[in-house]
């Protein structure tokens, strides 16, 4: 497909496990962001890359949370040790080249913490 | 005071009425966005606009960076309508991390 895609779906995993959650963005995209949105809450910036620039990870809310990108195209989250309040929808977006391009957001992977 | 405010956060509103949602603004900005969320947390971009007007089937998105201020508008609303909208703005100082604004909630009656 040419969207925004990302797996799983749904994850459940129990508290002080990892998970890894992936997104593959619209081919020739070389901008990649990750967000999060907790029940009832807005969208939360987490990282950002740019081509093959270091990220700027200055949204991870602590240093369980890490992502990579691969050969600049998928992305990984990574979340060590879940906590329950790591609970939320995780969406990932790419957009062209920078900034003021439109954002294409993924259908997101909900993640429950138990 | 947030830095991106919409308004209102909860609209109810019969089929076929004309829509409006309000989005302000505090800050410079290089673009401001609308976006559409359903139930079931699916998003997709409806506008990104940074002067005038855009219009794209039954959605019109207007802004005047004078006043800061944006307007989604839907004509002959219709159920399939029914989301929340969010307005989210890149600011100058930072041009890919969005500033959100907390979104309309947007309910059409049959």
């Amino acid at each position: 497909g040419a969207g925004v895609s990302q797996s799983p779906s749904n994850k459940v995993t129990e508290k002080g496990k990892d998970v890894e959650l992936r997104c593959d963005p619209i081919s020739g995209h070389t901008a990649l962001y990750w967000y999060r949105q907790s029940l009832g809450q807005g969208l939360e910036f987490l990282i950002y890359f740019q081509g093959n620039s270091a990220p700027d990870k200055s949204g991870l809310p602590s240093d369980r949370f890490s992502a990579e990108r691969t050969g600049g195209s998928v992305s990984t989250l990574t979340i060590q040790r879940t906590q329950q309040e790591d609970s939320a929808v995780y969406l990932c977006a790419s957009s062209g080249v920078f900034g003021t391009d439109t954002q294409y957001f993924g259908p997101g992977t909900r993640l429950t913490v138990l | 005071k947030n830095e991106v405010e919409q308004s209102p956060q909860n609209l109810t509103a019969q089929e076929g009425e004309f829509i409006t949602i309000n989005c302000s603004y505090s800050v410079g900005i290089s673009a401001l966005h609308w976006l559409q969320q359903h139930p079931g947390g699916g998003i997709v971009s409806l506008f990104m606009l940074s002067s005038g007007k855009k219009k794209h089937g039954r959605l019109i998105a207007t802004i005047n960076i004078q006043e800061k201020h944006s307007s989604l508008h839907i004509t002959a609303s219709h159920p399939r309508d029914s989301a929340v909208y969010i307005c989210a703005v890149s600011s100058m100082d930072s041009n890919y991390q969005l500033i959100w604004g907390a979104g309309t909630k947007l309910i059409i009656k049959p």
